[in-house]
């Protein structure tokens, strides 16, 4: 089976752009969470998705929002790019269980704002 | 912010030593999960412990988990060359769903 997909790989965009961020889950996984990674630091949750309906947000400022289709693909979308946007954005997909599932993630997309 | 913190930032060992890393937390867990990143790529889930256990083991890997102190340790055994790495923690909280919070990372170098 496939794993976590994301796209694209790498994109460079100017500030005050608008970027938009994919990701495929692996197959029956119902949840997606986006995460941010700064160079040099650990992972920050952005967002989790669930059947199509957001269970959770980091603390990010509006300019990010993400949402989940039918098919559980989900898309994580930034406004208003800042140089601070640059980073590695993950993607994780997972089956929740009782006590939560384990998370699968994606190679990432490396968005450069310049 | 990050509700972990992993220690120390960065370790150095010879092939074959054994590699201690350690992660600290904030608050109340469901579990913990560890997991390893090679060049800033995706991460690759090594272990999870749910809150109920104090230790597991898998392959090479061993970890404990101290919910009263809030902190759990990643051994890795007889490491090898390829192990290099950067090493987190994340905590799954006890919420809707399964929210994931990594530490800071430990970035293991295992030198043949």
């Amino acid at each position: 089976d496939a794993g976590v997909t994301q796209s694209p790989t790498h994109l460079i965009k100017t500030r005050g752009q608008h970027v938009t961020l994919r990701c495929s889950p692996i197959s029956g996984h119902k949840s997606v969470s986006w995460y941010q990674q700064v160079l040099g630091q650990g992972p920050q949750f952005i967002f989790q998705y669930y059947e199509k309906e957001e269970r959770g947000r980091g603390n990010f400022p509006d300019r990010f929002s993400a949402r989940q289709f039918p098919n559980y693909s989900s898309e994580l979308n930034v406004n208003a790019l800042l140089l601070g946007d640059s980073a590695l954005y993950l993607c994780a997909s997972s089956s929740p269980g009782r006590t939560g599932g384990l998370q699968y993630f994606g190679p990432g997309t490396r968005l450069t704002v310049t | 912010s990050q509700q972990g913190e992993e220690d120390p930032q960065a370790l150095s060992i010879q092939e074959g030593e054994n590699a201690t890393m350690n992660c600290s937390y904030k608050t109340s867990i469901n579990n913990l999960q560890w997991y390893r990143q090679n060049s800033g790529r995706g991460l690759v889930h090594l272990i999870l412990i749910r809150s109920n256990e104090r230790e597991k083991h898998s392959g090479r890997l061993r970890v404990t988990l101290d919910t009263s102190k809030k902190s759990s340790s990643l051994l890795i055994t007889a490491s090898r060359a390829a192990d290099t790495a950067s090493y987190f923690c994340a905590t799954g909280v006890s919420n809707t769903g399964n929210q994931f919070y990594f530490g800071t990372g430990t970035s293991l170098t295992v030198i043949p």
